[in-house]
């Protein structure tokens, strides 16, 4: 099973501010998803297959990485930003894994 | 308008069962792989168990395996979720959701919320 850990755990960043949000697999991935989950909400499907937005995305958000190594991105923080994001693998399946999210705030 | 509305959740005793349900509108249902994803209380995402387009492959994670059967019905755009010998570490809000290309969730429903506990 591909373990995904997320760091950080939470943070709080200002408006304007650039965040970068990290998942480290602990075996190669082709890809990763990112899901946003805002408080008392489902979570929404917020970039696919490594770097492509989900439909409504703002464009401040980018995705990246390979291996074992992936990372969101926001590139100018935004009050509606804050949010616990979650990666998610489906490379190698079964089991899908997620990973234990990280909680965004507004500072 | 893509909606999935799940149902059937609440309390029920430990080693009982319960059977969720999904109702899917605004696609064709029969087109997607559909899976349920659940939550326990301030905790993360855990995958639960996918089913592919015609019902014949199912796949689940260890923890629900033997005891939680996925199904589909796709004359009534429906998914399920039969729960057996349920334990309290099964209490959680429940989503149904649409899989797409390499194992992504592009819409969820609402959730459900099921408390094992006697």
């Amino acid at each position: 099973e591909i373990v995904l850990t997320q760091s950080p755990t939470t943070m709080a960043a200002s408006p304007g501010e650039k965040v970068t949000l990290t998942c480290r697999a602990s075996s190669s991935v082709s890809y990763m998803h990112w899901y946003q989950q805002r408080s008392g909400t489902s979570p929404k499907l917020w970039i696919y297959e490594t770097s492509k937005l989900a439909s409504g995305v703002p464009n401040r958000f980018s995705g990246s990485g390979s291996g074992t190594s992936y990372s969101l991105t926001i590139n100018s923080m935004e009050t509606e930003d804050a949010a616990t994001y979650y990666c998610q693998q489906g490379s190698s399946y079964p089991p899908i894994t997620f990973g234990s999210g990280t909680k965004l705030e507004i500072k | 308008e893509v909606q999935l509305v799940e149902s059937g959740g609440g309390l029920v005793q430990p080693g009982r069962s319960l059977k969720l349900s999904c109702a899917a509108s605004g696609f064709t249902f029969s087109n997607y792989y559909m899976a349920w994803v659940r939550q326990a209380p301030k905790k993360g995402l855990e995958w639960v168990a996918t089913i592919s387009t015609s019902g014949s492959r199912t796949y689940y994670p260890d923890s629900v395996k033997g005891r939680f059967t996925i199904s589909r019905d796709n004359a009534k755009s429906s998914l399920y979720l039969q729960m057996n010998s349920l334990k309290s570490e099964d209490t959680a809000t429940y989503y149904c959701a649409r899989g797409q290309y390499r194992y992504n969730y592009d819409y969820w429903g609402q959730g459900v919320m099921v408390t094992v506990s006697s």
